[in-house]
């Protein structure tokens, strides 16, 4: 099984539509990221997590929220899902523990696709 | 907060020939900058990283340089294969304390023509 896993790998869904996305993962890792990926915008931060009761806004927070429901599990929701957050997400861990460690892995991802 | 610039965003080379990808970062203080390659149809993959305390760093036919003064990395891959054909983010974070974070730069699009 993959460290970090990721469901659904593709959705098709409608505008106005409320969709959930979800991440696990077994590295036992505290920290959790969501990315978006846009092509040429690299990947840009929407939410992380430090633990289950530290969840923070990335640069791109606007239109969607999290939740954390252990520390295995980050989920990522789009309330109503609008055209423009047609995009790949990628969830990620990272071992870090504040005095220094390596760097992120990465789920599959899962591209969204809003009509 | 920290910026991170990549250049090229796209680089075709012929296989057996040299690739380098730049990186700079705009706050001083970062000290870990790992390099990630990206296949299609997968999430980026860590295949280097390089710490603020060393120059240089080499793995196999890849290697990472890091310049502190100038605030630039770079990333070399030596004798390019087709296999090496992927999307490559550098990044760039503070480590120590509550940081950790990756910035991460906007990619470079590796294509190795055989």
């Amino acid at each position: 099984d993959a460290d970090v896993t990721q469901t659904p790998r593709n959705r098709i869904t409608k505008t106005g539509k409320r969709i959930m996305l979800e991440c696990s993962q077994t590295k036992g890792h505290d920290r959790m990221y969501w990315y978006r990926q846009d092509p040429g915008l690299g990947l840009r931060l929407i939410y992380y997590s430090f633990d289950v009761k530290d969840i923070n806004k990335g640069e791109i927070s606007d239109g969607y929220s999290v939740s954390r429901q252990a520390q295995a599990k980050f989920s990522l929701s789009l309330e109503s899902a609008i055209p423009n957050q047609t995009a790949l997400y990628f969830c990620a861990t990272s071992d870090y523990n504040g005095q220094g460690a390596g760097g992120y892995t990465f789920g599959s991802g899962t591209r969204l696709t809003v009509v | 907060g920290e910026n991170v610039e990549q250049h090229p965003s796209t680089l075709s080379v012929q296989e057996g020939d040299s690739a380098v990808i730049k990186c700079t970062y705009s706050d001083s203080a970062s000290n870990y900058f790992p390099w990630y390659k990206q296949e299609l149809g997968k999430g980026p993959q860590l295949i280097i990283d390089i710490r603020s305390n060393v120059g240089e760093k080499k793995d196999q036919r890849i290697a990472v340089t890091l310049n502190k003064t100038a605030k630039h990395f770079s990333l070399h891959i030596t004798e390019t294969q087709p296999e090496d054909s992927a999307v490559y983010f550098c990044a760039a974070s503070i480590h120590g304390g509550s940081q950790g974070n990756l910035i991460f730069g906007k990619g470079t699009k590796l294509s190795v023509k055989p």
